[in-house]
């Protein structure tokens, strides 16, 4: 089976492009979540959604980000426009709606460097 | 949502049993206890979730006391390969909620 996949695996924009991150999870998990860990900080929560439902977006830095999940397959994560702070790695993570114990499998992560 | 405590960092000898203690003083009733294993460009990766008393699965076990209000994850015999970023998640995984990762124990294992 496979795991979540992150795409891309790094991306280099410059300041003031767009960016799209894009998640695809586990097939079957209705939880999708979306990280971030900016350089030296810790990994912090961006939003969760639960099938194609924004769950929880408190995480959400400001408006230029913006996620979606279509159908509640894959999500995507749009960056508009980019700037310098918005540097780091994107996880997203997918789980189950739960019945007893849950984990969370995590992609690789998206490496994002604004110039 | 809980907030989570662990030692920054620790070192152990090849062979050794390890134990990461981690303290959860605000859980709540429905929270469970996570740990994570992180490497270097890697994304977070499941090592054990239990509730309460003690949980064990083929690479850790996982100590509760009766208060919840610390865990304690053990790894036996630990090697080279798992030197990495432990994280101590606390949260409604049933209800979905986000998982909060702290700043975790980074564990060096030496030859």
């Amino acid at each position: 089976e496979a795991g979540v996949t992150q795409f891309p695996s790094h991306s280099v924009i410059e300041k003031g492009q767009t960016v799209t991150l894009r998640c695809d999870p586990i097939s079957g998990h209705d939880n999708l979540y979306w990280y971030r860990r900016v350089m030296g900080k810790e990994i912090k929560f961006l939003l969760h959604f639960v099938k194609e439902s924004k769950q929880d977006e408190s995480g959400m830095p400001n408006n230029r980000f913006l996620a979606e999940r279509t159908g509640g397959t894959y999500s995507t994560l749009k960056v508009q426009p980019a700037e310098l702070e918005d540097s780091g790695v994107y996880f997203c993570a997918s789980s189950l709606v739960g019945q007893g114990n849950t984990e969370a499998f995590f992609g690789q992560g998206t490496r994002l460097t604004v110039v | 949502l809980a907030k989570t405590t662990q030692p920054i960092s620790m070192d152990s000898y090849e062979g050794q049993e390890v134990n990461i203690t981690c303290s959860h003083n605000n859980i709540a009733t429905n929270d469970y206890i996570t740990w994570y294993q992180q490497f270097p460009s890697q994304g977070p990766r499941f090592i054990i979730q239990g509730y309460k008393t003690k949980v064990t699965n083929e690479v850790a076990s996982l100590f509760i006391p009766a208060d919840r209000k610390s865990s304690t994850l053990s790894l036996p015999r630990v090697s080279l390969s798992d030197t990495a970023v432990y994280y101590c998640l606390v949260g409604d995984v049933l209800a979905g909620n986000m998982l909060t990762f702290g700043g975790g124990t980074r564990l060096m294992v030496k030859p």
